[in-house]
């Protein structure tokens, strides 16, 4: 079955930086659309990056737009978000998510998410 | 940014009611808007897309309707494990953008 599971979050510090990393398995990776989703503790959900199959076509939220990239290793099954520069307001829940189907947009399939907490 | 805004806020209802979600945005999304569920310490789950198809596994109890600007989510007789947060989302342009969610609780 499609698992996704994320990692890397913790504790940084403002301006510090993190890598989380999401683990696809149970499907064919390559031929699925992937996004990051963050929510904000007893917040809502906001759409932070999404990445086509090949890499080839990027979308971030304004809102991250210079401090963030997302990445994929289609070869490793594995997707990406470098977060620098971080700030109190991206203190967030950090979930991936699989595309329900070619660019659909949609979040079929999401990992348990892993917690980051930007504070001094 | 596309706007969606969700109501009411919170739904008190019983099992076995029927239950009415609206999510209007603030321009046309076409057909483009689908609803999750959330549970505490879960993830989102998706329940309807592009309006009115179910997702894998979807009970039929739920669904989905509307255009353009005005969509609506039913659950026609609902279940104890019903009662949950309910999340519209458009992807009819970049950002694709979220409703802050109703709360639909017992």
């Amino acid at each position: 079955q499609v698992q996704l599971v994320e990692s890397g979050g913790g504790l940084v510090k403002p301006g510090g930086s993190l890598r989380l990393s999401c683990a696809a398995s149970g499907f064919t990776f390559s031929d699925y659309y992937m996004s990051w989703i963050r929510q904000a503790p007893r917040k809502g959900l906001e759409w932070v990056s999404y990445i086509s199959h090949t890499g080839g076509t990027i979308y971030y939220a304004d809102s991250v737009k210079g401090r963030f990239t997302i990445s994929r290793d289609n070869a490793k099954n594995s997707l990406y978000l470098q977060m620098n520069s971080l700030r109190a307001e991206d203190t967030a829940v950090y979930y991936c998510a699989r595309d329900l189907h070619g660019s659909s947009g949609y979040g079929d399939n999401w990992g348990q998410g892993t917690l980051v907490t930007v504070s001094s | 940014e596309i706007v969606l805004t969700q109501s009411p806020a919170t739904l008190s209802l019983s099992p076995g009611e029927r239950a009415t979600l609206s999510c209007r945005a603030s321009q046309s999304v076409r057909s483009y808007l689908a609803w999750y569920q959330q549970k505490p310490g879960q993830a989102p789950r998706l329940l309807i897309y592009d309006t009115s198809n179910r997702a894998t596994d979807i009970p039929a109890r739920f669904s989905g309707s509307g255009s353009g600007t005005d969509f609506t989510l039913t659950i026609s007789s609902l279940e104890p494990e019903d009662f949950a947060v309910y999340y519209c989302q458009q992807r009819s342009n970049w950002p694709y953008t979220f409703g802050q969610g109703t709360k639909l609780e017992i």
